[in-house]
């Protein structure tokens, strides 16, 4: 079955470092991906998405693109700020309407 | 007007209580769900409407009961809940539950005591 798989955390970075946070995912076909993200006592808010491969997502200066090759859609951010500190999600969706969510990772930057 | 509403923001109740979590969007959606979320956990799907049928029920107890008055409106009914139960319940709508990316409301932090 679809499943999608996400990088462990916690992950701790200092402001301004390079973020990246791996997923891969299993699907047959062609699955739209996404990137949510979960600040402290909210819901989720989508970051960024792709629907078919070599597509890429970008929004608030993370990027991921869509690998069909590595089955991959790796979040990456080139300088990450205070206020990125979150709990990130990778998603996906194929055929209906329910969504494979990854287990989160959770980002703190520090000053 | 991009925005799914759910009140209220903060629900505490006994056991023996009967209580409603509300959900409102107004993007002409015709598709809403319900999730569960536990403290740093992914959600989980509970329930799903498309087109205000009830489509995907995923072996939720029945202490939970869901309801779509209208394709702008969704409910969750609670009766007889278990401190287990306590959980962010989250809303979420997609224009029409196909392929395409779910907008999620703030949530409701539910406390059984």
């Amino acid at each position: 079955g679809d499943s999608v798989t996400q990088m462990e955390g916690p992950v701790t970075l200092s402001e301004e470092a390079f973020l990246t946070i791996n997923c891969t995912y299993t699907a047959t076909g062609y699955p739209s991906l996404f990137w949510y993200v979960q600040y402290p006592g909210e819901g989720l808010q989508l970051l960024l998405k792709a629907t078919k491969a070599d597509d890429k997502g970008s929004n608030k200066g993370f990027e991921a693109t869509y690998r069909k090759e590595t089955t991959s859609f790796h979040l990456e951010k080139g300088s990450v700020q205070v206020s990125d500190s979150a709990v990130y999600f990778c998603a996906l969706i194929h055929t209906g309407n329910q969504f494979y969510f990854g287990t989160g990772t959770s980002l703190t930057v520090i000053p | 007007d991009t925005e799914v509403t759910q009140t209220p923001k903060h629900l505490v109740m006994g056991m023996t209580n009967k209580k409603s979590l509300k959900c409102e969007q107004h993007m002409g959606h015709r598709a809403m769900y319900w999730y569960k979320q536990k403290a740093k956990k992914p959600p989980e799907l509970m329930f799903v409407y498309s087109y205000e049928k009830l489509s995907i029920n995923e072996s939720v107890p029945s202490r939970f009961s869901p309801e779509c008055p209208n394709s702008s409106l969704l409910n969750l009914h609670l009766h007889a809940l278990q401190p287990e139960d306590s959980a962010l319940y989250l809303c979420a709508s997609s224009q029409d539950g196909t392929s395409r990316e779910q907008f999620f409301g703030p949530g409701t932090r539910l406390t059984v005591l």
